[in-house]
């Protein structure tokens, strides 16, 4: 079945820095969604992207969807302490969403 | 309004017991769906309904019970649960198929099976 694999696993990013959590699927996408999960939270949508090499901003965030829509990052640029939670990407199959493991990304002021 | 409501919010039950979870949605969405989420881990689809019929189960024990009263309404019902089935469960929907449209999340109900 199809699997998204999604890295790093954790992420210790200092305030005002930059970073990157990377998805890879096993199979091609129909699309990709995004969702960021604060601590004792639930998963809120962030974006979706179909189209093949789509990149979309939001802010600070940019989204990218790759060529062959089997492959997405998201890069957060000047991370702030708002930002801390687990982003999950989950890849969209014929009838489901598969996420991926999460990047949790903690913050140091 | 974009938002999915569960009850109740924590939930501590015995492996006897036979309780319920409520989810309720009015955003005119026609798919709903159960996840289970684990500490640390990505939710993990059980069950999806489309226009109140079930299309998916993913190979759910039978102790999971779920049921779609109306268009608006999701319940998942619990008998005889095992301490390995303590998570929090989300209850989402979207506008029509889970492959295509954005799933909206409710706030969950954490449960404990003791």
């Amino acid at each position: 079945g199809q699997q998204v694999m999604q890295i790093p696993q954790y992420q210790h990013v200092q305030e005002g820095e930059d970073f990157t959590t990377y998805c890879n699927s096993s199979t091609t996408l129909s699309n990709i969604q995004w969702y960021k999960q604060r601590p004792g939270g639930h998963p809120v949508f962030l974006i979706q992207l179909v189209k093949s090499g789509e990149v979309k901003k939001q802010k600070r965030l940019t989204f990218q969807f790759g060529e062959a829509k089997k492959n997405s990052s998201l890069h957060i640029t000047a991370t702030q302490t708002t930002d801390v939670g687990t982003y999950f990407c989950a890849g969209a199959s014929d009838y489901k969403l598969s996420f991926g493991a999460g990047t949790t990304v903690t913050v140091r002021a | 309004d974009t938002e999915v409501t569960q009850t109740p919010k924590h939930l501590v039950m015995g492996m006897t017991n036979k309780k319920s979870l409520k989810c309720e949605q009015h955003m005119g969405h026609r798919a709903m769906y159960w996840y289970k989420q684990k500490a640390k881990k990505p939710p993990e689809l059980m069950f999806v309904y489309s226009y109140e019929k079930l299309s998916i189960n993913e190979s759910v024990p039978s102790r999971f019970s779920p049921e779609c009263p109306n268009s608006s309404l999701l319940n998942l019902h619990l008998h005889a649960l095992q301490p390995e089935d303590s998570a929090l469960y989300l209850c989402a929907s979207s506008r029509t198929r889970p492959s295509t449209d954005t799933q909206y999340f409710g706030p969950g109900t954490r449960l404990t099976v003791l």
